[in-house]
């Protein structure tokens, strides 16, 4: 069964650094992208960036660029997604999701469950 | 930067009903790379469809998708109470690399 399942709650104080994580299952991990999306309470879906774990290909949305990390272990087929300094706008539901890419068709069609990210002092 | 623009921002309708949802960009979208999603509450997105037309794996017949351009619509022929849910178009290739509209909320009447 293909799959993306991703890391649990955290609950983090202001200032402090988070990596999370989504371990895929089920397919050739390399030779698909993955992507990380936010969802803000109560909020739609925004695209963060897009890792492509053969070769660590990584772009980002301008939104996000600078803001966050994403990075991934081939090893151990698990894609990241990681903060230096968590801010209290940051508390979202973070998704990955895997690129379906056909070269004509794009879509994302595999999703994690999403990790639950509360800022909070 | 492209924008999508769905409407309406809530749809009510009952089951057996026929539901329209629009997806408008500010910017040319290839029809190929133009998705939609189907979000419960408190569950992950979902792929509907892909590639302007296509179905993802499980999807219904009754969901279709029409449109080009910078117009899209989404239509679900005859609503049945697990069609209830929100609805999100998203785009390949402008900048940002993706991105989604804002969502429909279909909701029971």
């Amino acid at each position: 069964e293909v799959q993306l399942v991703q890391s649990g709650v955290e609950v983090i104080k202001p200032g402090e650094s988070l990596k999370i994580s989504c371990k895929a299952s089920g397919y050739s991990f390399i030779t698909y992208w993955i992507a990380w999306v936010r969802q803000m309470p109560g909020k739609g879906l925004e695209w963060m960036g897009i890792i492509y774990p053969g070769d660590s290909d990584t772009r980002y949305s301008p939104s996000f660029q600078g803001q966050v990390t994403i990075s991934a272990d081939k090893s151990i087929t698990t894609a990241y997604l990681q903060w230096s300094s968590l801010k209290a706008l940051d508390t979202a539901i973070y998704y990955c999701a895997r690129l379906y890419d056909s070269g004509w068709y794009r879509a994302f069609d595999i999703w994690g469950q999403g990790t639950v990210v509360t800022v909070s002092s | 930067e492209i924008v999508l623009t769905q409407s309406p921002g809530t749809l009510s309708l009952s089951p057996g009903e026929r539901a329209t949802l629009s997806c408008r960009t500010s910017q040319t979208v290839t029809s190929s790379y133009l998705a939609w999603y189907q979000q419960k509450p408190g569950q992950a997105p979902r792929l509907l469809i892909y590639g302007a037309s296509s179905r993802a794996a499980g999807i219904p017949d009754r969901f279709s998708v029409s449109g080009s351009g910078t117009d899209f619509t989404l239509t679900i022929s005859r609503l049945e109470p697990e069609d209830f849910a929100v609805y999100y178009c998203q785009q390949y290739g402008s900048s940002p690399l993706y991105s989604f509209g804002q969502g429909t909320k279909l909701e029971i009447k």
